[in-house]
């Protein structure tokens, strides 16, 4: 199985200021047939599932703010909240899906300073 | 919209078993791969099986191999998880999931609790 190591466990970021969390797979998640990396970021907010937020390592959901960004390839990903905000508050997983099972990272808790 | 709903969650003895539905509308189901994510009290998302559109490729995590089985059934938009010889740490929130690799669209969840 894939493992998926997040880091920090957890973040405090000051309102209007930069969060930066990192994601690393044990292995390459990248498809060289299309040069895809199969790797998402989800925020999961108290009492909701996760809501995805960026796939394919890099593409931003419909309706996600452009705040949120998402970079890396191969095995190390980064998710970036460019200018906190307090509905930001939350838990942020990353999932891959090259292969069964889809791991998730262990979670990292962001919140305000 | 799309909507996923889950139901047949529950309290159950370890050895017991539960079967799970999730009702999808809002989109064609038939054209989707679909899975199931728990999450169990405190931790984050574990994902467990994942079913093809017609229901002949399947994949399970390990933990679960053997004991529980995926499955749909596309004219009634329906898919399902049976769950056999449950144990203490399949104690979890159990969401349906549209699978398009990542899963776009979740439903609220079903609680599974197995205690004596």
């Amino acid at each position: 199985d894939i493992v998926m190591t997040q880091s920090p466990d957890s973040l405090s970021v000051s309102l209007g200021e930069r969060a930066t969390i990192n994601c690393k797979s044990s292995q390459s998640v990248l498809y060289s047939s299309n040069n895809k990396n199969y790797l998402t970021w989800y925020q999961q907010k108290p009492g909701q599932p996760p809501k995805v937020l960026i796939s394919w390592a890099s593409t931003r959901e419909s309706g996600v703010p452009d705040r949120f960004s998402g970079s890396g390839s191969g095995t190390d990903f980064t998710l970036t909240i460019s200018s906190l905000q307090t509905e930001d508050v939350a838990v942020y997983y990353c999932q891959q899906y090259y292969s069964p099972p889809h791991t998730f990272g262990q979670g990292t808790n962001l919140e305000i300073k | 919209e799309v909507q996923l709903v889950e139901s047949g969650g529950g309290l159950v003895q370890p050895g017991g078993s539960l079967r799970l539905s999730c009702a999808a509308s809002g989109f064609t189901f038939s054209r989707y791969w679909m899975k199931w994510v728990r999450q169990a009290p405190g931790k984050g998302p574990e994902w467990v099986a994942n079913i093809n559109q017609d229901g002949n490729e399947k994949f399970y995590v390990g933990s679960v191999k053997g004991r529980f089985t995926i499955s749909r059934d596309n004219a009634k938009d329906s898919l399902y998880l049976q769950m056999n010889s449950l144990r203490a740490e399949d104690t979890a929130v159990y969401y349906c999931v549209r699978d398009l690799g990542y899963g776009d669209n979740w439903g609220q969840g079903t609680l599974v609790t197995v205690s004596s």
